[in-house]
């Protein structure tokens, strides 16, 4: 079956500007969550979704990032006015349930975002 | 600040060889510990998902143990293959929530 997807694969993007990362989870899995690796670092949580509600978004870096899902299903990270530091790949993944950490989690394949 | 440590970092074997490596998570609050591999290229795939005390559970040659009073599980691979090589993650979800804590990973090489 689909697993999750993310797009774009890759984005290079020039300082200053602004990106969509997508998300697209598995169906039916209400939980889904963003993630960032930094070179050289482990996996940053970021935000999770339960359904279409973010508990918790105290995992954003700054107020140039924002994440939204709608409809259960599709999510969108943006990034304002990126920065280098920025550069990172960001994962995305879904699971069936968000509120018990017992719940595997299921990524995609990432989208490694490049700012000059 | 909750920390989830993994060691080593990195580690060369051989084919044929058996090896482990080490995750460390806080002892109190405990609900779960997740193992995932991450080969290049790819998506994390989970391995395994431990809640009590004492577990082990396996998957072919891997293995994995838990231990939720020290704070420590281990995951070992028997019978190393080149195919084996990747990242191995372990991540902890402190108190059941959603904010999980990934350790930075240990990397895997198997040399044919």
């Amino acid at each position: 079956g689909a697993g999750v997807s993310q797009s774009p694969s890759n984005k290079v993007t020039e300082k200053g500007k602004d990106v969509e990362l997508r998300c697209d989870p598995i169906s039916g899995h209400t939980a889904l969550y963003w993630y960032r690796q930094s070179l050289g670092q482990g996996l940053e949580f970021l935000i999770y979704f339960q359904g279409n509600s973010a508990p918790d978004k105290s995992g954003l870096p700054s107020d140039r990032f924002s994440a939204e899902r709608t409809g259960g299903s599709v999510s969108t990270l943006t990034i304002q006015r990126t920065q280098q530091e920025d550069s990172a790949v960001y994962l995305c993944a879904s699971s069936k349930k968000g509120t018990s950490g017992a719940n595997e989690q299921f990524f995609g394949p990432g989208t490694r975002l490049t700012v000059l | 600040i909750l920390n989830v440590e993994q060691s080593p970092q990195s580690l060369h074997v051989q084919e044929g060889d058996s090896t482990n490596f080490t995750c460390s998570f806080p002892s109190s609050n405990f609900y779960a510990l997740h193992w995932y591999r991450w080969e290049t290229a790819k998506s994390p795939e989970a391995l395994f998902v431990m809640t009590l005390n004492g577990d082990e559970k396996k998957k072919g040659r891997i293995s994995a143990t838990l231990n939720t009073k020290e704070g420590y599980s281990y995951l070992y691979i028997k019978g190393s293959q080149p195919e084996d090589s990747a990242t191995y993650l372990c991540a902890f979800p402190p108190s059941g929530t959603y904010k999980y804590i990934f350790g930075t990973g240990t990397r895997l090489k198997v040399l044919a």
